[in-house]
């Protein structure tokens, strides 16, 4: 149980360019969803929690109108990263978790974006 | 201080062995307590939760807890090269927060 997919998997696009990310819980409703940066030999940094039906709250430093976040659906979340430039490369995460905060967070298998 | 603080290693044991991997946390408010294993290039899997003070056992890992000390470890009895990974602590704070530390990698040699 508490599989989250993430696709896709892996990205190579030029700059400029707009990338979507989706994660879903396949069997479970996630009432929260966590979108993560990772950079090489780092520790996963949180950019955001999302709530079903309600803006997304970013973490500090994280741009808001570059990463946009939609939460449509108990079992989907999206990140789009606007206008992605080299320095967006990254590992991209995204967790979910059913019910209250004390539980335990279930990740996807990451998205690998490399920006040319 | 950091939030979430783990030697980042290379914790090297031979197979076999009991591998100890530690952790310590500053928010006194702290609640929830996970450990992850990261494989490289892949993403963290849920390992062990502990919520109270003392041990728990789940299989070959044993997660300890204790507040008092605000420290958390973890130990994997009978370590197998399969192990061989990074082990991520992540502590919810009193602010509800998901911290994780930065890793200890984890080699274990047959």
């Amino acid at each position: 149980g508490a599989v989250v997919s993430q696709h896709p998997s892996w990205v190579i696009c030029k700059s400029g360019t707009s990338v979507k990310i989706e994660c879903r819980s396949l069997d479970f409703q996630a009432t929260t969803m966590f979108w993560y940066r990772q950079f090489p030999k780092q520790s996963l940094m949180l950019m955001a929690t999302s709530n079903e039906g309600s803006k997304a709250t970013y973490e500090q430093g994280v741009e808001k109108d570059k990463f946009l976040i939609n939460h449509a659906s108990l079992t989907l979340s999206t990140l789009t990263v606007t206008s992605a430039h080299p320095e967006d490369s990254s590992f991209y995460i995204c967790s979910a978790r059913q019910g209250p905060s004390n539980q335990p967070q279930h990740f996807g298998d990451g998205t690998r974006l490399s920006i040319l | 201080q950091k939030e979430v603080e783990q030697n980042s290693g290379p914790l090297s044991v031979p197979e076999g062995a009991i591998a100890s991997l530690n952790c310590t946390y500053s928010d006194r408010g702290s609640q929830s307590f996970f450990w992850y294993r990261q494989y490289s290039g892949k993403s963290p899997e849920l390992i062990m939760s502990i919520y109270s003070n003392g041990d728990k056992e789940d299989g070959r890992f044993t997660a300890q807890l204790n507040k008092a000390s605000q420290y958390v470890s973890l130990l994997i009895r009978d370590s197998q090269p399969s192990d061989s990974a990074t082990y991520l602590c992540a502590v919810r704070t009193g602010f509800q927060k998901l911290v994780f530390g930065t890793g200890t990698r984890l080699l274990v040699s047959p």
